[in-house]
């Protein structure tokens, strides 16, 4: 019962490398998302995605990158690493049926220094 | 411009007793309201939740109370126990036919329930 499953867990980035944090999801959902949460705030929307090979943006995409090429996978591309990406990384998916909640994996720690 | 704000950063609740957190919103257009609770290392997992049309729902010992006229909702925990101590987050949708949840999360109130 794995749900979604985000990997790596930790990671420390130079600035200017690049990297791509996965997520995968086994409950066949058709909606994910991509947040990120700062110190003491709340979550927010970088990326969304309603199906395979369809994306869009949500409020904080710059600096982000995502592609859905399947229903199970939604990575997030982070290029050209800035301090300002050190944050908490959260997916989600939900089945987008009527008020179903959405389900979040466990988190990538990211730290660019 | 924080539309869902959680004004209280932390609560501290003795042990059966009742928790209130909680949440206000500024955006009208908001119709569908959920609380999330969150452990540390773990992404968030999904509490309850309350659509516009409704003013209160209930689930066990959580009760969600909507008051659209003030645009603000409370969490109730009733009675609060030792593993309800988290995080605790409201957020809100606009929600559209065939199109997707795109959720306004408030900062979180740190709930601590204490012996």
């Amino acid at each position: 019962n794995a749900g979604v499953t985000q990997t790596p867990k930790f990671r420390i980035l130079k600035i200017g490398q690049s990297m791509t944090l996965q997520c995968t999801q086994d409950m066949n959902h058709n909606y994910m998302y991509w947040y990120r949460q700062d110190p003491g705030m709340g979550l927010k929307l970088i990326y969304y995605s309603v199906g395979a090979g369809i994306t869009d943006k949500g409020e904080v995409p710059n600096g982000y990158n995502v592609s859905r090429s399947t229903t199970e996978d939604f990575p997030l591309r982070l290029e050209l690493a800035a301090p300002s990406q050190t944050s908490v990384y959260f997916c989600a998916s939900s089945s987008g049926q009527g008020h179903q909640p959405q389900h979040f994996g466990d988190g990538t720690r990211l730290s660019i220094l | 411009d924080q539309q869902v704000k959680q004004n209280s950063p932390s609560l501290s609740v003795q042990e059966g007793r009742i928790s209130i957190l909680n949440c206000d919103y500024t955006n009208s257009m908001f119709d569908y309201f959920l609380w999330y609770k969150k452990y540390p290392a773990e992404g968030p997992t999904f509490l309850i939740s309350i659509s516009s049309i409704k003013d209160k729902n209930e689930d066990g010992r959580f009760t969600v109370f909507l008051n659209k006229s003030a645009k603000h909702l409370s969490l109730h925990i009733v009675p609060s126990q030792p593993g309800d101590s988290a995080v605790y987050f409201c957020a809100a949708s606009v929600e559209g036919a065939g199109t997707a949840s795109k959720l306004t999360f408030g900062t979180g109130t740190r709930l601590q329930v204490t012996l």
